[in-house]
């Protein structure tokens, strides 16, 4: 079965702090992906990032970094120098191989960022 | 161009109600998919229609239904609401749904801004 765990619920930080919001998950395909997505007030999920099970090369683009490890099952964010704008609830998710589609998310961590 | 667009925005049922929520595609994509997300909780999956047939279906009751439209449009149908049923239901679209080939990138779904239903 397949399953994510986000086992933060809620982080604090003053801005410009950094943070890292951790994904832990399961499968047993050994292809999949697993992506990151943002939720605002709003409501929309606002995509961040992809990465495919046989690329565990690190990614950074501009603020935002990705820490991929097999070995430890983990996915995990960082946002560096933190901002007001970057409060939301991120959610990790997890896709097999036949129906990416269909994923399965963590139940969010909730990122309050102060001024 | 416009993104995934729902409808309605908001809407307020009663107990043993049905409920149509509508969902229009980013022009060119051919697969649909619905989540529900229950406050406090991630997204599950309800549906996911391609070419108008029924691709994947997560573990809900029968009460729910979907289909999809020679414009790629969806409907999701839920009959005799329960309070549980109260939720954000969202519409995601994509070009398709397959997972490509060893090295290539999966498809990335776009959300839209919801539906949040409330059932009295």
């Amino acid at each position: 079965a397949q399953k994510v765990t986000q086992a933060q619920t809620e982080i604090s930080v003053v801005e410009k702090e950094d943070v890292t919001l951790d994904c832990v998950y399961e499968t047993r395909d050994t292809t999949y992906y697993l992506f990151w997505y943002k939720q605002p007030p709003s409501g929309e999920l606002v995509f961040l990032i992809r990465r495919n099970s046989f690329d565990e090369q690190n990614e950074i683009s501009g603020r935002y970094s990705w820490n991929f490890q097999k070995s430890t099952s983990s996915f995990n964010f960082t946002i560096t120098a933190s901002q007001v704008v970057d409060s939301a609830v991120y959610f990790c998710a997890l896709s097999g191989p036949y129906n990416t589609d269909k994923l399965i998310f963590g139940t969010g961590t909730r990122l309050q960022v102060f001024p | 161009d416009a993104g995934v667009t729902q409808s309605p925005t908001h809407l307020i049922k009663t107990r043993g109600q049905h409920v149509t929520l509508r969902c229009s595609p980013i022009s060119g994509h051919k697969s649909v998919s619905w989540y529900q997300q229950v406050l406090g909780q991630g997204p599950q999956f309800i549906f996911q229609y391609y070419e108008k047939e029924e691709r994947g279906r997560g573990n809900f009751p029968d009460r729910f239904s979907a289909r999809q439209f020679p414009n790629y449009s969806s409907e999701l149908n839920v009959n005799a609401l329960l309070l549980g049923d109260s939720a954000l239901y969202l519409c995601a679209s994509s070009t398709t749904y397959l997972g490509q080939r060893k090295g290539s990138g999966a498809n990335v779904l776009t959300f839209g801004a919801g539906s949040r239903l409330t059932v009295l």
